[in-house]
């Protein structure tokens, strides 16, 4: 089945580590995303992919890292400068353009202990 | 800026009785408008959008949401509530680039 493939689904991350989050999709969209959600703030976008080997910052970049080596990938790193990693991390992807509806991974939960 | 306002932030319906999710946006073009729903722990599905054309918009699981310019609104409405429309839902804005943005959710209960 076509979809958004996320990993871990739960991870747990001591302070001043990095860490890394998986997303893969075969769907061959074009465009990819990654949004943090936390309780009563809806979701905000980190970083965003329009296609291979370039990526543009979102509204909360800041402490985050992104690569577009391959078309179904788009990992993020949370780095130790994210002052606040505490969340709930989704992954999307679009076709295209002029498409609008974005597809949802599962997310991940990240708790930093 | 584009952004999106959803004024409740919990509603609690009986299960059978209407629904109506409120949702007002801000966008400097004509906008496209989506509604998504959230199961705890999951990703977001989308249950309708609107990109032009008719204002009433009908989607998945018996939802519509009708499109009002004058008002910057795009409500969302349900006839008759069922058990499992209880969940958290959003509503979105966006235009013609790559970017969605969201409101802050509304989070449903529906009672026996």
């Amino acid at each position: 089945d076509g979809g958004i493939t996320q990993s871990p689904k739960y991870l747990f991350r001591k302070e001043g580590q990095n860490v890394t989050l998986s997303c893969e999709q075969n769907l061959n969209h074009d465009a990819m995303y990654w949004y943090r959600q936390d309780p009563g703030q809806g979701l905000r976008l980190i970083y965003y992919s329009q296609i291979v080997n370039d990526f543009q910052k979102g509204d909360i970049a800041e402490g985050y890292s992104v690569s577009r080596e391959k078309k179904e990938s788009f990992p993020l790193t949370v780095t130790s400068a994210q002052k606040n990693p505490t969340a709930f991390y989704l992954c999307a992807s679009t076709p295209g353009r002029n498409t609008g509806e974005l597809f949802f991974g599962e997310g991940s939960r990240l708790t930093v202990l | 800026a584009q952004s999106v306002t959803q004024p409740d932030i919990h509603i609690t319906v009986s299960e059978g009785a209407s629904l109506e999710l409120r949702c007002n946006y801000s966008y400097g073009a004509t906008p496209y408008l989506f509604w998504y729903v959230q199961s705890p722990g999951q990703g977001l599905q989308l249950l309708l959008k609107y990109f032009s054309g008719d204002t009433l918009v009908q989607g998945i699981k018996g939802f519509e949401a009708e499109f009002k310019r004058s008002q910057s609104s795009f409500n969302l409405r349900k006839p008759s509530v069922h058990w499992s429309d209880a969940a958290e839902y959003f509503c979105a804005v966006g235009g013609n680039d790559y970017k969605l943005s969201f409101g802050a959710g509304t989070t449903v209960t529906v009672r026996a």
